[in-house]
């Protein structure tokens, strides 16, 4: 199965809206980590935010803020006031366990291609 | 801020040559991975070092190796090079010290093309 799951392989957003890119996710570890990442054309790959498993509140990072719906094992990304910048493919990743020492290797999701249009 | 460096950045090989990409992550970084991007698909673990010893090991294959060194730079080591690995290969550094959640910070990536 599928541990991370993003079910929008493309998305067209109006310049200044808002956008929500889905993720859900598949862990039966108590403890884990959920990352997104940003990947322009260029390839780099950009760390916008992070949700760890255990933390009350969502995450949210100036234009980025995460939807973390633990039940329903979902972590959105919202992007509010979307920008031309924002381009690019993201990405949703988790970690299992517990941080320890290099046994933190990320689970990656298949991906969504955001383009906004002016 | 310093960043995690990669070399080279592209890369050209032939089948059944062999390839050394190399990793220099941020400074007091103690943990180092590595990934592999084929064309148009999500990031796939490697292997990870931490404090200069293979902490976790992925679909990595056999004609890979790679290792930390002591000034915790990072080698991949390709052998017998088949089309399939041409990809982007990124590899990305950490420190618990830094930050409690451990986020990875990934490097530009070197792209591979195996002809």
């Amino acid at each position: 199965a599928q541990k991370i799951t993003q079910t929008q392989p493309g998305m067209f957003v109006q310049e200044k809206e808002a956008v929500t890119l889905d993720c859900t996710y598949d862990t039966s570890d108590p403890s884990y980590g959920l990352f997104w990442y940003k990947q322009p054309s260029s390839g780099e790959m950009i760390f916008l935010i992070y949700q760890g498993s255990y933390d009350q509140q969502n995450a949210t990072e100036g234009r980025y803020s995460l939807n973390f719906q633990k039940a329903r094992k979902s972590a959105n990304l919202v992007i509010s006031a979307s920008q031309l910048g924002d381009s690019a493919m993201y990405f949703c990743a988790m970690r299992e366990g517990v941080v320890n020492f290099g046994n933190e290797k990320l689970t990656f999701g298949t991906g969504t291609r955001l383009t906004i249009i002016p | 801020a310093a960043g995690v460096i990669q070399s080279p950045r592209h890369l050209i090989k032939e089948k059944r040559e062999t390839a050394t990409l190399k990793c220099y992550p941020i400074p007091r970084h103690d943990t180092v991975y590595w990934y592999q991007q084929g064309p148009g698909q999500d990031p796939q673990f490697l292997i990870s070092f931490y404090e200069k010893m293979q902490s976790d090991k992925g679909s990595i294959p056999d004609r890979f190796s790679a290792q930390q060194f002591s000034d915790y730079h990072s080698e991949l080591n390709m052998s017998s090079l088949e089309l399939g690995d041409s990809a982007l290969y990124f590899c990305a550094s950490s420190s618990l010290a830094a930050s409690s959640y451990n986020e990875q910070f990934f490097g530009p990536g070197t792209r591979l093309t195996v002809l």
